[in-house]
């Protein structure tokens, strides 16, 4: 059964705090990207990684940075948690060879307080 | 990559068909149609894609119009399990394929005993 597992479901952090976010997928996939969701706004993509070192900016990439340093785990960082960065997020990934299915983790809902 | 407008909300009999549309007038020859649904607290799940014909799988079907500007999502029996947002895409599968998903609104599918 493919997967994808996302480090907490939960999180509360402070102000100012540096967060990170973990994602690992253990389908070989060469792309991976970091949504958030909102209420009202949906699914927005932060970032995205087509390989191993490798990023682009997605939608709304300001106040992350991300870090691909293997191919199964992608991680999200948030340099210094405000409190306009709560939300619901969600990563995902997907082969590179033309892949139809973009497979989701059940996502880590962030309270920054 | 095209715009799609759906139906913000629709409601469903448990055991009846759901038809949820799908409006991407601007869809280019390259772009295909993706569903994916969101079951409340979890990730996207995909349901099924097509470029113009009809589609089906153990999930559902997919009806897209001769012109290609519409598309229908079927649910032949919709369960209680169904109610989830819907989400229609197009999504360009060309060499530039990053398997990037650009998410709208969506329709949220109530099903109803």
């Amino acid at each position: 059964d493919v997967k994808v597992t996302q480090s907490s479901r939960y999180l509360v952090k402070r102000t100012g705090e540096k967060v990170f976010l973990e994602c690992v997928q253990d389908m070989d996939h060469e792309n991976m990207f970091w949504y958030r969701q909102d209420p009202g706004l949906g699914l927005r993509l932060i970032y995205f990684s087509y390989d191993v070192k490798m990023k682009e900016k997605g939608d709304i990439p300001e106040g992350y940075s991300v870090s691909r340093e293997k191919k199964e785990r992608f991680s999200l960082i948030l340099e210094s948690a405000s409190t306009n960065q709560t939300s619901m997020y969600l990563c995902a990934s997907i082969t590179g060879q033309g892949g139809n299915e973009q497979y989701f983790g059940p996502g880590t809902r962030l309270t920054v307080t | 990559d095209a715009k799609t407008t759906q139906p913000p909300s629709m409601d469903c009999a448990e055991g009846r068909a759901a038809n949820l549309p799908c409006n991407h007038s601007t869809i280019s020859g390259n772009e295909y149609v993706y569903w994916y649904r969101q079951i409340h607290s979890q990730g996207p799940q995909y349901i099924i894609h097509g470029l113009k014909n009809n589609e089906t799988n153990e999930m559902a079907s997919l009806i897209i119009t001769e012109d290609r500007k519409s598309s229908t999502l079927i649910l032949p029996h919709a369960t209680l399990r169904d109610t989830a947002v819907y989400y229609c895409i197009v999504r360009d599968l060309g060499s530039s394929n990053t398997g990037k998903l650009i998410f709208g609104q969506g329709t949220t599918l109530q099903v109803k005993p």
